[in-house]
């Protein structure tokens, strides 16, 4: 079944203690990208890759590190998380030259 | 900075009517239009897009686009329950290419039997 998966699905951690956020697609999409989403600031993008070893940010990259060493996984690193990062987010993956994004299910995360 | 603008509602509309969903974008040089639906806990699924001005059809769906009014709709016909959520609209770049789409906050539909 073609699909992006991601882990954990809900999270919850503390200040400062670093975290990945893992996203996997089997559909050999080149484009991957992260999301959050707020209450009342709707989806915004906070990274995305255009294929292997390429990688830039969205609008919200503060805070955040991506890595793209594999066409398939694209995790999403909070290096020391804070408070303000407590968000669902979302990986997306599509394939270059189409429209249609695939999203993963998402990830509730919540930082003490 | 692009902005995308929906009313957050909810819209309401009786099962079998026609629920209209409006959006406006700011930034002129947009060339790529997207309707996503989100249901409650859910992740967002495109629905339809469109890139040229006027009408794009698919089933009880349709997409407008009015590129010098800077308006995008979505107008869903015989609206059912299962047509509740909330629609986001997204707007971008050129088609096919990387972009960074920007979303509207998303209007929440309900369809009441």
């Amino acid at each position: 079944e073609a699909q992006v998966t991601q882990n954990p699905r809900y999270l919850i951690t503390v200040t400062g203690k670093k975290l990945t956020v893992t996203c996997s697609q089997n559909m050999n999409h080149e484009y991957m990208s992260w999301y959050r989403q707020d209450p009342g600031l709707g989806l915004r993008q906070i990274y995305y890759s255009m294929n292997v070893e390429v990688t830039d940010k969205g609008d919200v990259p503060e805070g955040y590190k991506v890595s793209r060493k594999e066409k398939r996984n694209f995790p999403l690193i909070l290096e020391s998380p804070s408070p303000n990062q407590t968000s669902l987010y979302f990986c997306a993956s599509r394939r270059t030259g189409k429209e249609t994004q695939y999203f993963g299910p998402g990830t509730r995360l919540l930082v003490l | 900075q692009k902005e995308v603008e929906q009313n957050s509602g909810p819209l309401s509309v009786p099962e079998g009517a026609i629920a209209s969903l409006n959006c406006t974008y700011s930034d002129r040089g947009s060339q790529s239009f997207f309707w996503y639906r989100q249901y409650s806990g859910k992740s967002p699924e495109l629905i339809m897009f469109i890139y040229s001005n006027g009408d794009k059809e698919d089933g009880r769906f349709t997409a407008q686009l009015n590129k010098a009014s800077q308006y995008v709709s979505l107008l869903i016909r015989d609206s059912q329950p299962s047509d509740s959520a909330t629609y986001l609209c997204a707007v971008a770049g050129p088609p096919g290419g990387s972009y960074i789409p920007t979303f509207g906050r998303g209007t929440s539909l309900i369809v009441h039997p």
